[in-house]
């Protein structure tokens, strides 16, 4: 019973083509993020959810979209992707009584050929 | 230059000895500090949440913060091989505000 989950934990794919991220959690948190770590291991936010509500949105290329069907999951869908699309993607959820403390997903590891 | 700065480090020790981590910013409107560990292809877990100035213990691990240098540390005693992980600090202006990571420092704690 992971906490949060993300699938899938690997994907390679070809330049110019379109992938989904998918991620869920069963804490009962309100709040959900998208989270990008380069290979120097620095994460940078994305996106963030509150209640299926975009409430952060980084400067990130319109090629990325998220989309929160309910307060549960949060998709992460790439379109064109490009070699600098490469990184491994985290989703992470708090609640508004933890102070920001975050819980990560595993993390998708996305390579671009 | 980066609002939060970290050595990347690897900063390897021998098990038993104490590691000193880092960090230092440049945002005086930080409030909140965290310490992350993040195992090889795991997702960060938090360590220690400290508010403001001052220290903070939780059995081997004690961070450290001071604002008016905007450096805030993190020490593990009496460390095991189990402690070898990349540690990243984050903090946030305000609680529940998005947090803002440094880029981690691997630690390798020798047998």
């Amino acid at each position: 019973d992971t906490a949060v989950s993300q699938t899938p934990k690997y994907l390679v794919t070809q330049m110019g083509n379109d992938k989904s991220i998918k991620c869920e959690q069963n804490l009962g948190h309100d709040t959900m993020y998208w989270y990008k770590q380069d290979s120097k291991k620095f994460l940078k936010i994305m996106f963030s959810y509150n209640n299926k509500e975009l409430i952060i949105n980084e400067t990130v290329p319109n090629r990325f979209s998220p989309k929160s069907p309910d307060k549960a999951h949060l998709n992460l869908h790439i379109n064109s992707l490009e070699l600098g699309d490469s990184a491994v993607y985290f989703c992470a959820s708090t609640a508004t009584s933890l102070n920001g403390e975050l819980f990560f997903g595993e993390g998708s590891r996305l390579t671009v050929l | 230059q980066k609002e939060v700065e970290q050595d990347p480090g690897p900063l390897s020790v021998p098990e038993g000895a104490i590691v000193s981590l880092n960090c230092t910013y440049s945002n005086s409107a930080f409030q909140y500090f965290m310490w992350y560990r993040q195992y090889s292809r795991k997702g960060p877990e938090l360590l220690m949440y400290t508010y403001s100035s001052g220290n903070k213990e939780d059995g081997r691990f004690t961070a450290q913060v001071d604002k008016s240098s905007k450096y805030i540390s993190l020490f593990i005693r009496d460390s095991q091989p189990s402690d070898s992980a990349t540690y990243l600090c984050a903090m946030s202006k305000a609680a529940g505000n998005k947090l803002t990571f440094g880029g981690g420092t691997r630690v390798l704690v020798k047998p």
